[in-house]
């Protein structure tokens, strides 16, 4: 069975601009979240989709939003792009949204913002 | 309000040494606990996972942890290092609130011959 995928899988964008991210779960797997990895330093947890639903949501400004499709897969998305933004974003999927469900993530997507 | 403290940003061992990662939570709840690997640019694969019931958790590759309440620690261990353990490895906490993991800042493990 295929993973979560993610893409693109490198992208580099320029100040101000925006960005769209893209995640597919495993088969199966209705919950996504995003978490946003700085060089150096853990993920940081942005959002959590259950259902087409945000059940929860990281200290990020409201630059960053996310949807969640019928068909599970998620967009995330970053107005305004800032030179900090300049990230691996990773995409978790997992059966349902509980926190005692393993989450399984994907390879990521490196932005750099120049 | 949970948290994740990881002491050591990089730990060197030799091959066929013990293998030893520290990670200390703070949670208001009864915490579920987490390590995850991360192989150069990969994403990050779950090693194990406490949740309830039994303290001594084992997991993928050799790997296990303790969960040890009164100490607020949740220590990952494998008794003989390998070449492939190089990697980074990540402590995360979550509550019962959902889905939202809280990840240590990691320990880079390099393993020399």
């Amino acid at each position: 069975d295929a993973g979560v995928t993610q893409s693109p899988t490198h992208l580099i964008k320029t100040r101000g601009q925006h960005v769209t991210l893209r995640c597919s779960p495993i088969s199966g797997h209705k919950s996504v979240s995003w978490y946003q990895q700085v060089l150096g330093q853990g993920p940081q947890f942005i959002f959590q989709y259950y259902e087409k639903e945000e059940r929860g949501r990281g200290n990020f400004p409201d630059r960053f939003s996310a949807r969640q499709f019928p068909n599970y897969s998620s967009e995330l998305n970053v107005n305004a792009l800032l030179l900090g933004d300049s990230a691996l974003y990773l995409c978790a999927s997992s059966l349902a949204g509980g926190s005692g469900n393993e989450q399984f993530f994907g390879p990521g997507t490196r932005l750099t913002v120049l | 309000a949970q948290s994740v403290t990881q002491l050591g940003s990089h730990v060197s061992v030799s091959e066929g040494a013990l293998v030893l990662l520290r990670c200390n939570y703070s949670s208001s709840v009864p915490p579920y606990l987490f390590w995850y690997v991360q192989y150069p640019n990969q994403g990050l694969q779950l090693l194990l996972k406490y949740t309830t019931g039994a303290t001594l958790v084992k997991g993928i590759n050799g790997f296990e942890a303790e969960f040890k309440k009164s100490e607020t620690s949740f220590h990952l261990t494998k008794p003989s290092a390998h070449m492939s353990d190089a990697a980074e490895y990540f402590c995360a906490v979550s509550d019962y609130s959902w889905g939202k993991f809280q990840f240590g800042a990691g320990t880079q493990v390099v393993v020399t011959p």
